[in-house]
């Protein structure tokens, strides 16, 4: 079955620290990925996408993430969070034209 | 315009009353989504349109009933819904049928 899981539920950080948020994929054959972002109350926002080529992402924000077919990781990372980082966010997987979602990861960002 | 507007933002409906939740998009994007978020859990598809036509149903019960009267309108029709219904209604749209636009959602309660 077509899955998607992320390592953690919950992560809290003080302000600067590094962040890397994990994500697995399960096989099926050609596979888009994104990270999306819900802020507190707010709509679903892309960070960013990768679909072929350059296994590493860069997005908005400062997010990036890299992609390793080998382990089917595509994990979320950024050098130095903000308080306004705070938020749910979401590694997803594009399997044809089922789109899913994997459980999510709340980030606190600690000012 | 490059947002996916929802109407309304909140409902409040008993399970015997007949509602709609309205989803509208001029990006010209052809393929629309209709997602369910309970709290704290990843989105989850519900119907996909492409081209004006239902191609995915993801084995959704009759008392949800899409629609899509143009290219620009998506529409979900509710009726005789429960309790356990109660959550945020998310319309997404696409151009290629992978990166999607997310609505705000509209957040339904059932009584």
């Amino acid at each position: 079955a077509q899955s998607v899981s992320q390592h953690n539920h919950h992560v809290i950080l003080s302000e600067a620290a590094s962040l890397e948020l994990g994500c697995n994929y399960s096989y099926g054959g050609t596979v888009n990925l994104f990270w999306y972002v819900q802020y507190p109350g707010q709509h679903l926002q892309l960070l960013l996408k990768y679909f072929s080529g350059d296994p590493l992402v860069k997005g908005i924000k400062g997010f990036e993430a890299e992609f390793i077919k080998s382990k089917f990781s595509f994990n979320l990372r950024k050098p130095s969070v903000q308080w306004s980082d705070t938020a749910e966010y979401f590694c997803a997987g594009l399997y044809g034209q089922n789109f899913v979602f994997g459980p999510g990861t709340r980030l606190s960002v600690l000012p | 315009d490059t947002e996916v507007t929802q109407t309304p933002k909140h409902l409040v409906m008993g399970m015997t009353n007949k509602k709609s939740l309205k989803c509208e998009q001029h990006m010209g994007h052809r393929a629309m989504y209709w997602y369910k978020q309970k709290a704290k859990k990843p989105p989850e598809l519900m119907f996909v349109y492409s081209y004006e036509k239902l191609s995915i149903n993801e084995s959704v019960p009759s008392r949800f009933s899409p629609e899509c009267p143009n290219s620009s309108l998506l529409n979900l029709h509710l009726h005789a819904l429960q309790p356990e219904d109660s959550a945020l209604y998310l319309c997404a749209s696409s151009s290629t049928g992978v990166e999607q636009f997310f609505g705000p959602g509209t957040r339904l309660t059932v009584l």
